[in-house]
């Protein structure tokens, strides 16, 4: 079955530091998400990403944060200046032309320190 | 009023019981309805997808939506100690408007 596969795993980085966190969504998918849930809270929307532009952004989603489609297969978040409550799961996703099969990453866990 | 509501739990269950879990939502654009089931520290995996109202079958699951309420369900037959997660909840406007608002999530534990 197809998979959206995020890489590292795991991630961690001093406060301050840029950061960038890749995803290789399901190759016939036009629509890129990402979404982050910190520990013991809700997921929350991020940022959609739909031919080669952004979609939609949260509040979240702020100057700090930008993503990019460098090339065929790859999606990638950057934050560019890393703080303590950036902390958390970063969830990469992908769907097809409506929202039926909106699959997600297994996530990138993030610690700031 | 949160956008999304869902009953936390933790919900304890014996195996072979039948689960009920629901979410009320407040936003009436919400058109498409999702059911996500997450394992400790792993990605959200899609278990049901349905848009607007009715009911929906795929083998132990029924995921069920009343637009007129804002309220839906996600049934699980013949419960399994393998079903133990959390259940998310998932909704979205669709067209434009694909970001998913999730439910806070409602953690099962199915005991053998």
């Amino acid at each position: 079955e197809p998979e959206v596969t995020q890489t590292p795993s795991h991630q961690v980085t001093q406060m301050g530091q840029e950061v960038i966190l890749r995803c290789v969504p399901i190759s016939n998918h036009l629509y890129f998400y990402w979404y982050r849930q910190i520990l013991g809270q809700k997921v929350e929307f991020l940022v959609s990403f739909y031919n080669n532009e952004i979609s939609e952004k949260s509040e979240i989603f702020d100057d700090q944060f930008s993503v990019e489609r460098p090339d065929g297969s790859n999606f990638t978040l950057k934050i560019r200046s890393t703080k303590l409550e950036d902390s958390a799961m970063y969830f990469c996703a992908s769907s097809g032309q409506g929202v039926k099969g909106y699959t997600f990453g297994s996530g990138t866990r993030l610690t700031v320190v | 009023q949160k956008e999304v509501e869902q009953d936390p739990g933790p919900l304890s269950v014996p195996e072979g019981a039948i689960v009920s879990l629901n979410c009320t939502y407040s936003n009436s654009a919400f058109q498409y309805f999702m059911w996500y089931r997450q394992y400790s520290r792993k990605g959200p995996e899609l278990l049901m997808y349905t848009y607007s109202s009715g009911n929906k079958e795929d083998g132990r699951f029924t995921a069920q939506v009343d637009k007129s309420s804002k309220y839906i369900s996600l049934f699980i037959r013949d419960s399994q100690p393998s079903d133990s997660a959390t259940y998310l909840c998932a909704m979205s406007a669709g067209g434009s408007a694909r970001q998913l608002t999730f439910g806070s999530g409602t953690q099962l534990t199915v005991l053998p």
